[in-house]
């Protein structure tokens, strides 16, 4: 399967708790994205990578969220201090150069309690 | 801020007959606007996309129209198939830049 891989699929974890995913974008594509999403409600933009470095941050995007791509090509996103409200499904998505499809991975739901 | 609206949050049609679902954005920066489908347990999947500089693109059963002066977009499929019952999402970006979405409109096509 040559598609964005995330792991895990599910995440369940206890308020206050440290969390890190994983996605394995499509193996040429040099940009790479997170998005998270609520129920009923679309994609949310978190954050984009292209190659290593970090271009974009949202201001959803609080201090509690860091997210690397080291080598620029696998990224982790770590939600530190987990809250109620970080209950979501976090999507990752990458494309190829200056083409505006992203072609997303099946997401990690992540579930605080 | 909403910056892609669809107001439809769901719709239902009959296999054969034609489904519209329609989506405004406020941002007139916006140059660029796709349509994806979504499945449960799955991620988006990429449909079909439209440049500002055009008005209209086609791909097999889909058909994307673009009004700018209105801020509006609408995807047709036609005929409509039990298969094509999904979520789609409406999205658009600027420049490249980060790209919105819309809360999303869920088709159900009944047989």
């Amino acid at each position: 399967d040559t598609g964005v891989s995330q792991n895990p699929r599910h995440k369940i974890t206890k308020r206050g708790q440290n969390v890190t995913f994983r996605c394995d974008p499509i193996s040429e594509h040099n940009r790479l994205y997170w998005y998270r999403q609520t129920l009923g409600q679309g994609p949310e933009f978190l954050t984009y990578f292209q190659n290593e470095a970090q271009l974009e941050k949202s201001r959803l995007l609080s201090d509690r969220f860091s997210a690397e791509r080291p080598k620029g090509s696998f990224s982790t996103l770590e939600i530190q201090r987990t809250e109620q409200g970080d209950s979501a499904m976090y999507l990752c998505a990458s494309s190829l150069g200056d083409d505006e499809k992203l072609f997303f991975g099946s997401g990690t739901q992540l579930s605080v309690l | 801020d909403q910056q892609v609206k669809q107001n439809s949050p769901s719709l239902s049609v009959q296999e054969g007959r034609i489904s519209i679902l329609n989506c405004d954005y406020t941002n007139s920066m916006f140059d660029y606007f796709l349509w994806y489908k979504k499945y449960p347990a799955e991620g988006p999947t990429f449909l079909i996309s439209i440049s500002s500089i055009k008005d209209k693109n086609e791909d097999g059963r889909f058909t994307v129209f673009l009004n700018k002066s209105a801020k509006h977009l609408s995807l047709h499929i036609v005929p409509s198939q039990p298969g094509d019952s999904a979520v789609y999402f409406c999205a658009a970006s600027a420049h490249n830049n980060d790209m919105r979405f819309g809360a999303g409109t869920r088709l159900t096509v009944k047989p």
